[in-house]
């Protein structure tokens, strides 16, 4: 089951900036915070992934709680071509709490981006 | 560079029958992932390959589906005796080695499997 918890929609007008909560209370120490985005007709595309520290890149921003217990994706300057399902995914642990390579999705954050 | 390539993009099917779903990953990926999305649902994992073997394979429905990696490159994910219930779009992603858990998976645009 997904461990994250996100808002089903957004929305936001072009050129301002978006912010998208995930909330991940049950985190383990060691688990980093990844988002991908799925724009239609496409498969999921990596965005960026944190551990602690706040994170950028190209794409976005990544902002996480100092509790780690939720964070938020922001894009600085929403395009229309952002438009897209976003997903905030923690890998599944075993029963043992050891990390495993499955990223589990859930129904993430559809972001509709008004001209 | 060349993406991760799935074939067919679109495979329409009766019930009952067998299909196979071609992934070519990324060259030197060692590490292979299927997942299946359903209509306005999440990716649901399915299967991981590190190389020629499947390391996790526990998201595999029932027996009816199989998938293999015989050279540690190409994959197909193939499934019998296929039912309404199996339509959906199905993922292959791969990743680099060495890259560890949190190695960025690079997805294909998906095979859009039909049962009627």
């Amino acid at each position: 089951d997904a461990k994250t918890t996100q808002p089903n929609s957004m929305e936001s007008n072009e050129e301002e900036p978006v912010h998208l909560p995930c909330n991940h209370s049950t985190i383990s120490g060691t688990d980093y915070i990844h988002w991908y985005r799925q724009l239609p007709s496409q498969g999921p595309e990596y965005v960026i992934h944190g551990l602690t520290s706040n994170v950028n890149n190209r794409m976005a921003s990544l902002a996480i709680a100092e509790d780690r217990k939720s964070s938020t994706l922001i894009l600085h300057r929403a395009t229309l071509r952002d438009a897209a399902v976003y997903y905030c995914i923690l890998r599944d642990r075993t029963n043992y709490g050891g990390a495993t390579n499955k990223l589990i999705f859930g129904t993430g954050t559809l972001l509709a981006v008004q001209p | 560079g060349a993406g991760v390539s799935q074939t067919p993009s679109n495979k329409v099917t009766e019930k009952g029958k067998y299909v196979e779903l071609r992934c070519d990953p990324i060259s030197g990926h060692t590490a292979l992932y299927w997942y299946r999305q359903s209509l306005g649902q999440g990716p649901e994992f399915l299967i991981y390959f590190q190389g020629t073997g499947a390391a996790d394979d526990s998201g595999l429905p029932n027996d009816r589906f199989f998938a293999v990696r015989p050279e540690g490159s190409v994959s197909t994910l193939k499934i019998q005796r296929t039912e309404r219930g199996d339509s959906a779009v199905y993922l292959c992603a791969s990743s680099p080695s060495g890259g560890g858990y949190n190695s960025p998976l690079h997805f294909g645009n998906g095979t859009r499997l039909t049962v009627t």
